[in-house]
């Protein structure tokens, strides 16, 4: 199957330093891959929405200058989480859409946990 | 705008025992639904999915129906495994290019030996 990787699994910073999160589709191009933040014991809230080559669309309630998102190739999209703070420690999944984007299946990365001391 | 409502966990089963897990879907149109399942430590994995009416998606022992009627999409087994512990995710995504997928709360499954 599809695979998207996502490093690093794990990350701990200090607060008001930045944090780069990579999405990488390992076997397919993804035209269109997507941010999501899962709180404990919550659901996946969907951030942001991001295409090869433009400008991230984000979600209602998502700061864009905090949360930079850039898919700068048809497997690579970046998280960037400046100037952390402890609340936006959370677990940050990203998806990418394969083969028919109307009704295909997303395949998801394992995951980063962002703590922020 | 568009939404899953699952049933509140956690669940908590003996192996053996049949298994449903409620869910249900507000959309613009008819979108395609899924449920994706969360193992411990690990990244979402597709379980099963339709994408239209009256379609039933299976896999593993699993299986969901696209009921349009009712909005819903249930998830069923006839016997739980230990090895089925897991979160639970039901979804849906509308038929444009480069929607994503809205998510369920999750439902925790907990089957004990």
């Amino acid at each position: 199957g599809a695979v998207v990787s996502q490093h690093p699994s794990r990350v701990i910073c200090k607060s008001g330093t930045s944090v780069k999160i990579e999405c990488r589709s390992l076997d397919f191009q993804a035209t269109t891959m997507f941010w999501y933040r899962q709180f404990p014991k919550q659901s996946l809230m969907l951030m942001a929405t991001s295409n090869e080559g433009s400008k991230a669309t984000y979600e209602q309630g998502v700061e864009k200058d905090k949360f930079l998102i850039n898919h700068a190739s048809l497997t690579l999209s970046t998280l960037t989480v400046t100037s952390a703070h402890p609340e936006d420690s959370s677990f940050y999944i990203c998806s990418a859409s394969r083969g028919d984007a109307n009704t295909g299946e997303l395949f998801f990365g394992e995951g980063s946990r962002l703590t922020v001391l | 705008g568009d939404s899953v409502t699952q049933m509140e966990g956690p669940v908590t089963l003996s192996e053996e025992a049949f298994l449903t897990i409620n869910c249900t879907y507000t959309a613009t149109g008819y979108p395609s639904l899924f449920w994706y399942v969360q193992y411990p430590g690990e990244g979402l994995q597709l379980l099963l999915k339709a994408t239209k009416a009256d379609d039933k998606g299976s896999n593993k022992g699993f299986e969901a129906t696209y009921r349009k009627e009712t909005t819903s999409f249930h998830l069923e087994k006839g016997s739980v495994q230990v090895s089925d512990s897991a979160v639970y995710f039901c979804a849906l995504r509308r038929r444009q290019a480069g929607t994503a997928l809205i998510f369920g709360k999750g439902t925790t499954l907990s089957v004990s030996s």
